[in-house]
């Protein structure tokens, strides 16, 4: 079984342009979840989607960034106008549900550079 | 505030040096304490959870334990394969999804 997809691993991005990270999670789980990460520091939760419908974005700035997981196809954590503050690794993780402490299976993130 | 604080930060061993490392963590009603593991260029892999305080569980070399206010993840005759960063996050009760993570400790094993 493949295990949650992001791609790209690495997107190289100067400022002021779009960055589009896309999150294939595991078949079969139907909860995504958004993360960001920076050298040194813990794992911070940006957004939490379920099929078609966006649950928590309490993490995530209002403005740039939005996210998406339509009925087909990949989750998309979408960045515009991307600063260099935005560089960081994104990590997409997905569950079968929440009720039971699920524990969250990760992607190998995508690593974002603002130049 | 929630927080969770992991120690030490880096943490160098021979190889078949047992240790232990630590997970401190505030939080108002705990429903689950999560350990993963994390390689470089690599998203975390589940290890553990636990419920309870007095709960244990174990894995190859790996045990983790829980009391009221922290976790330890004891290494027992690590292996160089073991190298990895090892990150704590816990589950408020007041949330079924939401995650508190700590920085991570750092593990290396020198042959």
């Amino acid at each position: 079984n493949a295990g949650v997809m992001q791609n790209p691993r690495h997107l190289v991005r100067r400022r002021g342009q779009e960055a589009r990270l896309r999150c294939s999670p595991v078949k079969g789980h139907s909860h995504v979840y958004w993360y960001r990460q920076l050298p040194e520091e813990g794992l911070k939760f940006m957004v939490y989607l379920q099929k078609e419908n966006i649950i928590d974005e309490s993490g995530m700035p209002k403005e740039r960034f939005s996210a998406e997981f339509p009925k087909e196809g990949p989750s998309i954590l979408r960045i515009q106008q991307v600063v260099r503050g935005d560089s960081a690794a994104y990590f997409c993780a997905s569950s079968p549900k929440t009720q039971d402490n699920s524990p969250l299976h990760f992607g190998n993130g995508t690593r974002l550079t603002v130049t | 505030e929630d927080q969770v604080t992991q120690s030490p930060e880096a943490l160098r061993l021979q190889e078949g040096e047992s240790s232990s490392l630590n997970c401190s963590y505030t939080v108002s009603g705990l429903r689950g304490l999560f350990w993963y593991r994390q390689d470089p260029g690599k998203g975390p892999e589940f290890l553990f959870t636990l419920y309870s305080a007095g709960e244990e569980k174990e894995k190859e070399r790996l045990k983790a334990t829980l009391t009221k206010k922290e976790s330890f993840l004891h290494i027992t005759a690590p292996k160089p394969e073991d190298s990895a960063t090892y990150l704590c996050a816990v589950q408020a009760a007041r949330s079924n999804y939401q995650l508190i993570w700590g920085a991570g400790t750092k593990l290396i094993i020198k042959p």
